[in-house]
């Protein structure tokens, strides 16, 4: 069973554009949405998470928008580099103790061409 | 700190044989995390523990698939035998509880065919 659902599967965009990832989740038990950034070869890294209390939280040029009712969150890279080029997952989780588990979303593919 | 350490990098296997993948998480980490990524079903929790004790396997796909935590400092994910519908990276993740972060770090996988 999905319960986070992401999409596109892939995205390209030239350099200076805001490529926008999507995810939704269908259990409303998840109070903890990060951003995995995976690298060809290396293991997922945390690039940024948001909690439910909170519409929008920016880092840097990544920003993470949510909404609560419809379920669903984003994430928006502004001024998008060909460094950016990665591998990006969704993630929840229900952060009580002892359930710490991450459910990942799919991946999104993003190419940011010169 | 030098991260959360795996070996092997990669391993190759013939179909039938026993595989142990390894895992040394961050230093004061007291939950550790299995995930097997494929392209087919991505990243996928098999199992994690906390203090050393499992507390979810439900991931675990087969009874082929076992692992341990016997200190804090090491684990050991083993499958047997090995099928090669296994091949995989396997990610061993770490993290701690205090402060309020929730933040996996992973190690940087184990790449298992087996032919």
């Amino acid at each position: 069973q999905q319960q986070v659902k992401q999409s596109p599967q892939s995205l390209i965009v030239q350099k200076g554009g805001i490529p926008i990832i999507n995810c939704a989740y269908e259990n409303t038990a998840f109070d903890y949405f990060p951003w995995y950034q995976q690298f060809p070869g290396k293991g997922p890294a945390l690039l940024i998470a948001i909690r439910p209390d909170v519409s929008e939280k920016k880092e840097g040029r990544f920003t993470i928008s949510f909404n609560k009712s419809a379920k669903q969150f984003s994430l928006h890279i502004m001024d998008s580099q060909p460094g950016d080029s990665a591998t990006y997952f969704c993630a929840a989780s229900k952060g009580d103790t002892g359930r710490r588990a991450l459910t990942f979303g799919s991946g999104t593919r993003l190419q940011v061409q010169p | 700190d030098a991260g959360v350490i795996q070996s092997p990098r990669h391993e190759v296997t013939e179909m039938g044989q026993e595989v142990t993948l390894r895992c040394k998480p961050i230093s004061g980490h007291d939950y550790l995390f299995w995930y097997r990524q494929t392209m087919m079903r991505g990243l996928e929790l098999l199992i994690y523990f906390n203090n050393n004790v499992p507390i979810d396997d439900s991931g675990m796909p087969e009874d082929r698939f076992s692992a341990k935590m016997p200190n804090a400092s090491f684990s050991t994910l083993k499958i047997q035998p090995s099928e090669p519908r296994d091949s995989a990276v396997y990610f061993c993740a770490s993290s701690s509880h205090w402060g309020g972060s929730y933040e996996q770090y992973f190690g940087p996988g184990t790449r298992l065919t087996v032919t």
